[in-house]
C-alpha cells in the first residue's frame, strides 16, 4: 500500500499568494483527516470528511482556508490570501471504517509550507 | 484545558539508559489511547493502541501501559534510532465525535 500521499512536500509562496495542497487518501479509507503542526500549538484537526462529506470544519482557523473532497481518491486544501502565520507543516490523514474504537489514523508526509 | 498532556516537553538519554515518557488525559470516557512516534520531516507513524486501564503493549524496546488518567510510554534500553518525536492522542466521544485529540508531544533524543 502506497501510504497516504501529499503534495507538494515543500512549498515556499509569498504573502497574499493561493496555495493550494492535495492529498490521496489509502485506498478504501472512509475518512480523510487535515492537520495543522507548529510548534506553538502541536498538532491542530483542521476539518474531516466521510464518504467524501465534510463533517466537521470547526477548527478551519479562517474563511481563508477552504477544503473540498471531489472524490473519495483525492482532497485540496486551499489558502487564499495566505499569510506568514499560515506557516506550518499540513498534514493529511485517512481512516477505515469511522473514526470508531480503536480506528487507527495513517497520516502522510506533510506539506511543509511557508509564506514570506 | 488541555485534554491531553506529555511530559516531558523534551528528554536526552544516553544509550541504554531506560526511561518513561507520561501521556496524562482528563476526557471521561475514554474509548482508546493512541501512540505514535514522529521523525523529524515525517508525519506520525503509529506505534500502539490501548483500550482499557491495565492493558499494556510492547514493539521492540517500547512498552506501552495504561491507567485510568494517564499512559506510559516505557523505553528500555533506547538507542540513537529511537530518537524522535512521541506523540499521544486520546479518543473520546464528546457529543459522539471519535475524533482523536493529541498531546503536544515528547521530543526524544538518544545520545551514542
Amino acid at each position: 500500500d502506497a501510504g497516504v500521499i501529499q503534495s507538494p512536500r515543500h512549498e515556499v509562496t509569498e504573502m497574499g499568494q493561493e496555495v493550494t495542497l492535495r492529498c490521496k487518501p489509502i485506498s478504501g479509507h472512509d475518512y480523510l483527516f487535515w492537520y495543522r503542526q507548529t510548534m506553538m500549538r502541536g498538532l491542530e484537526l483542521l476539518i474531516y470528511f466521510n464518504n467524501n462529506v465534510p463533517i466537521d470544519d470547526s477548527g478551519m482557523p479562517e474563511d481563508r482556508f477552504s477544503a473540498k473532497m471531489p472524490n473519495a481518491s483525492f482532497s485540496t486544501l486551499k489558502i487564499q490570501p495566505s499569510e506568514p502565520r499560515d506557516s506550518a507543516v499540513y498534514f493529511c490523514a485517512s481512516t477505515l471504517t469511522g473514526t470508531g474504537v480503536g480506528n487507527t489514523i495513517y497520516f502522510g508526509e506533510g506539506s511543509w509550507l511557508t509564506v514570506v | 484545558e488541555d485534554q491531553v498532556t506529555q511530559s516531558p516537553e523534551a528528554l536526552r538519554l544516553q544509550e541504554g539508559e531506560s526511561s518513561s515518557l507520561n501521556c496524562s488525559y482528563t476526557v471521561s470516557g475514554l474509548r482508546g489511547l493512541f501512540w505514535y512516534r514522529q521523525d523529524p520531516g515525517k508525519g506520525p507513524e503509529f506505534l500502539f493502541t490501548l483500550y482499557s486501564a491495565g492493558e499494556e503493549k510492547e514493539k521492540e524496546r517500547l512498552k506501552a501501559t495504561l491507567t485510568k488518567k494517564e499512559s506510559f510510554l516505557h523505553i528500555t534500553a533506547p538507542k540513537p534510532e529511537d530518537s524522535a518525536t512521541y506523540l499521544c492522542a486520546v479518543q473520546a466521544p464528546p457529543g459522539g465525535s471519535y475524533i482523536p485529540t493529541f498531546g503536544r508531544g515528547t521530543s526524544l533524543i538518544v545520545h551514542p
